[in-house]
């Protein structure tokens, strides 16, 4: 069975303040690895896509990378709309429901002023 | 820009309802997906389908069904509604071949009474 655990939980940041999140998972053979982001009583938007160990992309402050048996999500000098809750999902030859995604719990990042 | 709507963003509907959760994508994807999101437990797979009238159980199925009868269109249908199917329901839709990254609707939150 496929896991993903993202961490921290919750990070609160001070506007500028760069850090990382976190997406450990376990699978049996990735066929890609996603990050979303997910604002307050919306759906989750798409950022990246990562296929394999070494692999990067970037999107304004955000850049995501890729290990084999993690990804992190990379904030640069972050602003308050950044704020949201960051989803990381894999996508398996073993993962629920074939084509469907398995989910991390998401890292709620707050972005202060 | 791929556009997933979903018929409703709210619901309230009491024990014993039959529920019809709406879902339509206007870029021609083969796949579609259902999720449910709950605090503390993330997106959890209930349902996908992969071409018209086909369909596939995720990681929770119980006490949901689906209907699909247009390429579009993906219904999600709890046929007696309970308390613990009070929830935000997402609907997603992506390609058959890659990329392999799903597009979610906005949701439906459902309330049970």
């Amino acid at each position: 069975e496929d896991q993903v655990t993202q961490s921290p939980e919750a990070l609160r940041l001070q506007e500028g303040e760069s850090s990382s999140l976190n997406c450990s998972y376990t699978v049996s053979g990735l066929r890609g690895l996603f990050w979303y982001r997910q604002d307050p009583g919306k759906g989750p938007e798409f950022l990246f896509t990562l296929y394999s160990a070494g692999e990067e992309k970037e999107k304004e402050r955000l850049k995501a990378t890729l290990t084999k048996k993690e990804s992190f999500l990379h904030i640069t000098a972050p602003k308050p709309e950044d704020s949201a809750t960051y989803l990381c999902a894999v996508r398996s030859y073993s993962g629920g429901g074939a084509d469907g995604l398995t989910f991390g719990k998401g890292t709620h990042l707050i972005i202060q002023p | 820009d791929v556009k997933v709507t979903q018929s409703s963003r709210y619901l309230v509907k009491r024990t014993g309802e039959k529920v019809f959760l709406e879902c339509v994508q206007d870029m021609d994807h083969e796949n579609m997906f259902w999720y449910r999101q709950d605090p503390g437990l993330g997106l959890r797979l209930i349902y996908f389908s992969y071409d018209v009238k086909m369909k596939e159980k995720g990681d929770i199925p119980e006490g949901y069904s689906v209907s699909r009868e247009k390429k579009e269109r993906f219904s999600l249908i709890l046929e007696s509604a309970s308390t613990n199917q009070t929830s935000m329901y997402l609907c997603a839709s992506t390609n058959r071949g890659p990329p392999y990254e799903q597009y979610f609707g906005p949701g439906t939150r459902l309330t049970v009474t």
